[in-house]
């Protein structure tokens, strides 16, 4: 059963700073891995997917890499605004010879980012 | 081009009744899952549908039913509800190509409170 884990919990780091948050998965027979934002009482906004082929897709200031090998991924965000404050959740995607759409999501990251 | 839609968007009920929330995918997309976002548990995933077939399910009572009609539109019910069903319950939908998982895209969600 595959279990996702981001850490750290929460973060808070003054605007303008550069970050990474973290997300680690026990099987890494994968089809993809998708990174989303949510903020307070809404729903998931997709920042990026990475397909298992890949290593990394980038979007803006959002950079997000993906190593199968080591059952981990990074979302690096650059000059880091207040408007990025919210959680940042990773999933993964169905393992491989899975068809379908489940995702199964780690706890997320609280960021808050002050002016 | 309209995002995912969930209806309602809150709902308050008594325990022991039964309850139906709607969601209809972005057009063209024929894959829906759902998933409930508790603060204990996260986010879960509950089941997937596509092409009115249900493909996946996740570990939950079968308390818990869905179903998607010809226009891929998708509803959950849940019967007798319990106080641990009050959640936040969010629909995504995807545009499988050759069957193999896609990005996701969420709607805003309904909040579901059990009384």
């Amino acid at each position: 059963k595959q279990e996702v884990t981001q850490i750290p919990a929460a973060l808070s780091v003054p605007e303008g700073e550069n970050l990474v948050l973290n997300c680690s998965f026990t099987d890494s027979a994968i089809y993809n891995l998708q990174w989303f934002r949510q903020d307070p009482g809404k729903g998931l906004t997709s920042l990026l997917l990475i397909q298992s082929s890949q290593r990394e897709q980038t979007s803006g200031r959002l950079n997000a890499s993906l190593d199968k090998s080591s059952g981990r991924s990074t979302l690096y965000i650059a000059a880091s605004q207040p408007g990025d404050s919210a959680t940042y959740l990773c999933a993964s995607g169905p393992g491989a010879g899975n068809a379908g759409n489940m995702l199964t999501f780690g706890g997320g990251t609280r960021l808050m980012v002050k002016p | 081009k309209a995002g995912v839609t969930q209806t309602p968007r809150y709902l308050i009920k008594t325990r022991g009744q039964q309850v139906t929330l709607s969601c209809s995918p972005i057009s063209g997309h024929r894959s829906v899952s759902w998933y409930q976002q508790t603060p204990g548990q996260g986010l879960q995933f509950l089941f997937e549908y596509f092409s009115e077939t249900q493909r996946n399910k996740g570990n939950f009572p079968g308390r818990f039913s869905g179903r998607q009609f010809s226009n891929s539109r998708s509803e959950m019910n849940v019967s007798t509800l319990e106080l641990g069903d009050s959640a936040l319950y969010l629909c995504a939908s995807s545009f499988l190509l050759a069957g193999v998982s896609d990005t996701q895209y969420f709607g805003p969600g309904t909040r579901l409170t059990v009384l």
